[in-house]
């Protein structure tokens, strides 16, 4: 399975945008960007997914590099709730999710 | 319209028991997936399946662990004879299909073997 590669913490300071770095050079062209976050003692949560193009939707916004080598997840104003571990999955026609060891965000209020 | 759903949420067995967890997924999705997360520990993908069918089982443990998805009903990860080694969590996912769509996880079932 391609690989991605993600700091292991990254901070942020709560109503500041945080941008979460994920570098995937391994990429295949038929491999999804998906990004998944786990808040403590919960189950993964799904947060955005993508292709080619970059991608919003009402909790997150994925930037997607041109050689798609890498992407980025913008969360626009970090809550106290948004702290949890974020996963950036490559997901081909395999289909299943393999999660690497993420990067924990934690929010400052 | 209900999300993945896992029962017993917390379950607590006696070592050499057997321990058996269930996932009804999402309406609509014939996509399931389980996996492990230890302690402290990221998630470990243990099995991929289809309705009535194994997609993908290797990241099973080759003994004690199996795992079903049958034309009715939920999905079951069966240990048999569960060791101190097995206490974890174990969450479920289920999706519609491939690459391009989402899977939703469930809120896991933390086991514990004393």
């Amino acid at each position: 399975d391609a690989k991605t590669t993600q700091p292991n913490s990254m901070e942020s300071n709560e109503e500041e945008p945080v941008h979460l770095p994920c570098n995937h050079s391994t990429i295949s062209g038929t491999d999804y960007i998906h990004w998944y976050r786990q808040l403590p003692s919960q189950g993964p949560e799904y947060v955005i997914h993508g292709l080619t193009s970059n991608v919003n939707n009402r909790m997150a916004s994925l930037a997607i590099a041109e050689d798609r080598k890498s992407s980025t997840l913008i969360l626009h104003r970090a809550t106290l709730r948004d702290a949890a571990v974020y996963y950036c999955i490559l997901r081909g026609n395999t289909d299943k999710l393999i999660f690497g060891t993420g990067t924990r965000l934690q929010v400052f209020p | 319209n209900a999300g993945v759903m896992q029962n017993p949420r917390h379950l607590v067995r006696r070592r050499g028991q057997e321990a058996r967890l269930r996932c009804s997924p999402m309406k609509g999705h014939s996509h399931v997936y389980w996996y492990r997360q230890l302690p402290e520990e990221g998630l470990k993908f243990m099995v991929y399946l289809q309705k009535e069918n194994i997609i993908d089982e290797s990241g099973m443990p080759k003994e004690r662990f199996s795992a079903e998805f049958p034309k009715e009903g939920p999905s079951i990860l069966r240990i048999q004879q569960v060791v101190r080694g097995d206490s974890a969590a174990y969450f479920c996912a289920s999706s519609q299909g491939v690459g391009n769509t989402e899977a939703f996880f469930g809120q896991g079932t933390r086991l514990t073997v004393v």
